[in-house]
């Protein structure tokens, strides 16, 4: 155990569904990430939420939408996704937004754009 | 400037062999280094990490060494076992900029 969940485990979507990936972590971070881990590529940064606000979105589509109601939960909102964004979608947690600090891991979403 | 380069793609070695990830980075203030392990259907998991001011750091079987002056540094796995395969990432950042991590190796230890 991580202490990060991430649910659903895997999502198949059609390209008109709206959908939500959820994380929690349980560790008493302060900072969550959503990560995008695509085949023979870097993970990707998508977004950071240090304290509940956003303080980082790489250029993300606006089809992908982020939720912080609070430092344990994080939503990502899917809607209209096209067939490259098929992919493993990771959140993560650090004790804050610092980044040289270990971040630790969901097992993620395994997301499929029909 | 911003890519951590690592290498091999993949790697097989026989048990009990040292398999050798390295990586190579452009920019000179990144100051934080930390490798992770996937296992398959797994989250990655930070395994070691090490700074700057320092060469080498082992953490059990795992060694990292450093070279600040080529910019590059490597993970090294004494012993290895079948139970280490996974892929391996290198990373890097400074202060408060995000993490870079490099493209994986995928490791495959022989029984």
């Amino acid at each position: 155990e991580t202490g990060v969940t991430q649910t659903p485990r895997h999502l198949v979507m059609g390209m008109t569904n709206k959908k939500s990936l959820k994380c929690e972590q349980h560790l008493g971070h302060n900072a969550m990430y959503w990560y995008k881990q695509s085949a023979k590529k870097p993970l990707e940064l998508m977004f950071v939420y240090s304290l509940e606000e956003r303080v980082e979105n790489n250029s993300v589509p606006s089809r992908f939408s982020p939720e912080c109601p609070n430092s344990s939960h994080l939503f990502l909102h899917l809607h209209t996704l096209q067939p490259e964004d098929s992919a493993l979608y990771l959140c993560a947690s650090s004790q804050d937004g610092g980044r040289n600090q270990p971040q630790h891991f969901g097992d993620g979403t395994r997301l499929s754009i029909l | 400037q911003q890519q951590v380069k690592q290498s091999p793609q993949s790697l097989i070695v026989q048990k009990g062999g040292i398999p050798i990830i390295n990586c190579a980075y452009e920019n000179t203030a990144f100051d934080y280094f930390p490798w992770y392990q996937q296992f398959p259907g797994k989250g990655p998991a930070l395994l070691i990490a090490i700074r700057p001011d320092v060469s080498e750091k082992k953490e059990g079987r795992f060694t990292i060494s450093f070279n600040k002056s080529a910019k590059q540094f490597s993970l090294h796995i004494m012993d290895s076992q079948p139970g280490d395969s996974a892929t391996y990432f290198c990373a890097a950042s400074k202060g408060d900029d995000k993490i870079i991590f490099g493209k994986g190796t995928r490791l495959h230890i022989l029984p």
